[in-house]
C-alpha cells in the first residue's frame, strides 16, 4: 500500500497569506489527523477528522481549519498567515472509528509540508 | 494537559551501547505509544503499551510502562548509527494525541 502522501512538500508564504495544504491518507483509512511541529511548541494537535466530519479539535485559532473529502482524502488551511505559524504540519491516518477496531490504533504518519512565513 | 515530557532532552552515545529514554505524563491514559522521527522528517510509529501493560519488546526495543509513576521508558538495545532521530511518547486516544518534547538520540558510528 502506499503511504501517507502530502502536498506540497515545502511552501513558502508571507505575512496576511492564506495556505491549503493536502493529505492523502492509506487506502482504507478514514481517520486523518493533523499535527502542527514547531522547535518552541513541539507536536501539537490540530483537529482529527473522520467521514467527513471533524471529531477532535485541538487548542488552536480559529484561522486553522479543515476538512475531509468522501474519499477521505483531507485539507488543511490556514488564513492570514503570521511569522509563528512557520512549522512543519503533519497529517497522519488510521483506521480508527471503523467497525470493529480498536481505539488502541496506530497513527501512519506522512513525510510533512515545511511551511515557512516570511 | 496529557502532554508527556520525555527525558534527557539529548543523548548521545557509541554505536553499540544502550539508549534510555524515559517518558512522564499527567494523567489517566489508556495507552502510551513511542515514535521516531529523523531529521525534520514524518513520525515512524515504534511500538504501543496499554495501561495493564508493564513491559513490551520489539526487537532490539523495550518498552516499560508505570501507571502508578505516571512514566514509562524505552530501551534500546545495541545501538546502530541509523537509529539517530528524535524520540517522541505520545498519549491520548484515537487519534488525538498528546506528544512530550521528545529525545534527540545521537549514536555516533
Amino acid at each position: 500500500k502506499a503511504g501517507v502522501t502530502q502536498t506540497p512538500r515545502y511552501l513558502i508564504k508571507t505575512r496576511g497569506q492564506q495556505v491549503t495544504l493536502s493529505c492523502s491518507p492509506i487506502s482504507g483509512h478514514r481517520s486523518v489527523s493533523w499535527y502542527q511541529q514547531t522547535p518552541g511548541q513541539g507536536l501539537q494537535f490540530l483537529f482529527e477528522y473522520f467521514s467527513e466530519t471533524q471529531r477532535n479539535k485541538g487548542n488552536f485559532p480559529g484561522r486553522f481549519s479543515g476538512r475531509q473529502f468522501s474519499n477521505s482524502r483531507s485539507e488543511m488551511n490556514v488564513s492570514t498567515l503570521e511569522l509563528g505559524d512557520s512549522a512543519l504540519y503533519l497529517c497522519a491516518s488510521s483506521t480508527a472509528g471503523l467497525a470493529g477496531v480498536s481505539s488502541y490504533n496506530e497513527q501512519f504518519f506522512g513525510p510533512g509540508t515545511r511551511l515557512t512565513v516570511l | 494537559s496529557q502532554q508527556g515530557e520525555e527525558d534527557p532532552q539529548a543523548l548521545s552515545i557509541q554505536e553499540g551501547e544502550n539508549a534510555t529514554m524515559n517518558c512522564s505524563y499527567k494523567t489517566s491514559i489508556n495507552n502510551l505509544q513511542w515514535y521516531r522521527q529523523n531529521s525534520g522528517r514524518g513520525l515512524v510509529h515504534l511500538i504501543l503499551i496499554r495501561s495493564n501493560e508493564r513491559e513490551k519488546h520489539s526487537g532490539r526495543l523495550r518498552v516499560t510502562l508505570d501507571t502508578s509513576k505516571k512514566s514509562s521508558s524505552l530501551l534500546i538495545t545495541a545501538s546502530r548509527a541509523a537509529d539517530t532521530a528524535s524520540y517522541f511518547c505520545a498519549t491520548g486516544n484515537f487519534n488525538k494525541f498528546y506528544f512530550g518534547s521528545g529525545t534527540k538520540l545521537n549514536v555516533k558510528p
